[in-house]
């Protein structure tokens, strides 16, 4: 069975600052792994996605992730958090059969201070 | 990508009553649809799987017979929640698989049972 854990429910980061949102999986081989920004009271949007090839994965708004294999691990990055960057982010997890199915992780809120 | 949209957008309803939820993929032939449902905080939770043409295949604990889904098109699929009670309060957000490892989420569906 696949899972995937979100460290930090919420976390809070000053404008400029380091984004860094921590995603882990669990599988019995690499899923496709896959980010996505939800804002209040919306849909969820897709910020990057990885399935195979380059490990470094740059998506949009100036998010990327690195995919590392012996850690386990899928965290999102942003160099420099802009105040429209806060909101909610789910990390997901698919197996890497072309199935459809996703898991989702609990969710971590960015809030960004002025 | 695939362009998904949800009607209503919001929906506040008496108990005892049903309510239909609708989720159209505007530009994509969508063979498979998913349907969540996410408290307040949470995460998303996958209630079911829709495939065109045939039975949806719900997930364990998701009651097939309250929550109802058609997937009579390739463009839409239905969700019916039948003798809405407020434990059915809501976001619903449903999403369209290209099946290419990806999915893409509609706006969803703020459900309110009074």
């Amino acid at each position: 069975a696949q899972s995937v854990t979100q460290l930090g429910s919420h976390v809070s980061v000053s404008e400029g600052a380091l984004v860094l949102l921590r995603c882990n999986y669990s599988s019995s081989v690499p899923p496709y792994l896959f980010w996505y920004v939800q804002y209040p009271n919306q849909g969820l949007q897709l910020l990057l996605k990885y399935t195979t090839g380059a490990t470094l994965v740059k998506g949009i708004n100036g998010f990327e992730a690195e995919f590392k294999k012996s850690e386990t691990s899928f965290h999102l990055t942003k160099p420099s958090a802009h105040m429209s960057d806060a909101a909610e982010y789910f990390c997901a997890g698919g197996p890497n059969n072309a199935g459809n199915m996703l898991t989702f992780g609990g969710g971590t809120r960015l809030m960004v201070k002025p | 990508g695939a362009v998904v949209s949800q009607h209503p957008s919001r929906v506040i309803c008496k108990s005892g009553t049903s309510v239909k939820i609708e989720c159209r993929s505007l530009d994509f032939q969508a063979t498979t649809m998913f349907w969540y449902r996410q408290f307040p905080k949470q995460s998303l939770m996958l209630m079911a799987t829709s495939n065109e043409g045939s039975k949806a295949t719900y997930e364990q604990g998701v009651e097939k017979d309250k929550f109802l889904i058609n997937h009579a098109s390739l463009t839409l699929s239905t969700l019916t929640v039948t003798s809405a009670h407020p434990e059915d309060s809501s976001f619903y957000i449903c999403s369209v698989s290209t099946g290419r490892n990806e999915q893409f989420f509609g706006p969803g569906t703020r459900l309110t049972v009074l």
